[in-house]
């Protein structure tokens, strides 16, 4: 399965919302996607599990949606420390795991 | 508090080997898969390995299989990644991280700082 992220690059200012989209070349079972975030220097961060499932202690202005081959990560009102580089994953697949190429999102 | 701390990387002429080390903390280590994954210098994440809590089950992306091994040491809660026949394509930060879910290897809560290995020719 591969899993295409758009956009590439997103410039946006702080309380703005935004949605960042992941589609899957395969249907992917179970809803079986997460999200990730990474900040430069740094390892990447959970933030949503099985396509909707926050991770414990993420803000709830942060929600994930959707099924079979779309997905969309949403933040609903940009905080400064959520400029960074979204991925998103597949898991229980062949191949078992991966990633998306990213969406890096900036400062306006 | 939970946490990984790898080790071992650094700079490896091409076709050599190289033994990177996960020591983990905070959590009761053999009830958890345990995964690499890497990061080439300005890329996205690449999935390498992952192992069951008793170290019987290894699963490997194909980009990998026969030359990476994984292993654990569950008495000294430690992971390990040995690389053989390394390549300069396998240049990355690598991250050891902890598998979180119920279909394991599936979603990774818990990661590592990372730990760098360069490849020269």
């Amino acid at each position: 399965i591969v899993l295409t992220q758009s956009p590439g690059t997103l410039s946006l200012s702080p309380g703005e919302r935004v949605t960042l989209s992941c589609r899957t070349s395969q249907s992917v079972r179970s809803t079986y996607l997460a999200w990730y975030q990474q900040k430069p220097g740094q390892a990447p961060r959970l933030l949503i599990y099985a396509a909707s499932n926050r991770a414990t202690g993420i803000p709830d202005r942060f929600s994930g949606s959707g099924s079979g081959t779309d997905f969309t990560l949403t933040i609903s009102r940009l905080e400064p420390e959520d400029f960074a580089v979204y991925y998103c994953q597949q898991y229980g697949s062949s191949p078992l795991i991966t990633f998306g190429q990213g969406t890096r999102l900036e400062i306006k | 508090q939970v946490q990984l701390v790898e080790s071992g990387g650094g700079l490896v002429k091409s076709g050599g080997s190289l033994r990177l080390s996960c020591a983990a903390s905070g959590f009761t280590f053999s009830d958890y898969y345990m995964t690499w994954i890497r990061q080439a210098p300005g890329k996205g994440l690449e999935w390498v390995s992952s192992i069951s809590g008793t170290g019987r089950s290894m699963y490997y992306a194909d980009s990998v299989r026969g030359r990476f091994t994984i292993a654990r040491d569950n008495a000294k809660s430690s992971l390990f990644l040995l690389i053989n026949n390394l390549r300069a394509e396998d240049t990355a930060v690598y991250y050891c991280a902890r598998d979180y879910g119920d279909y394991p290897p599936d979603i990774f809560d818990i990661w590592g700082q990372g730990t760098m290995v360069t490849v020269s020719s």
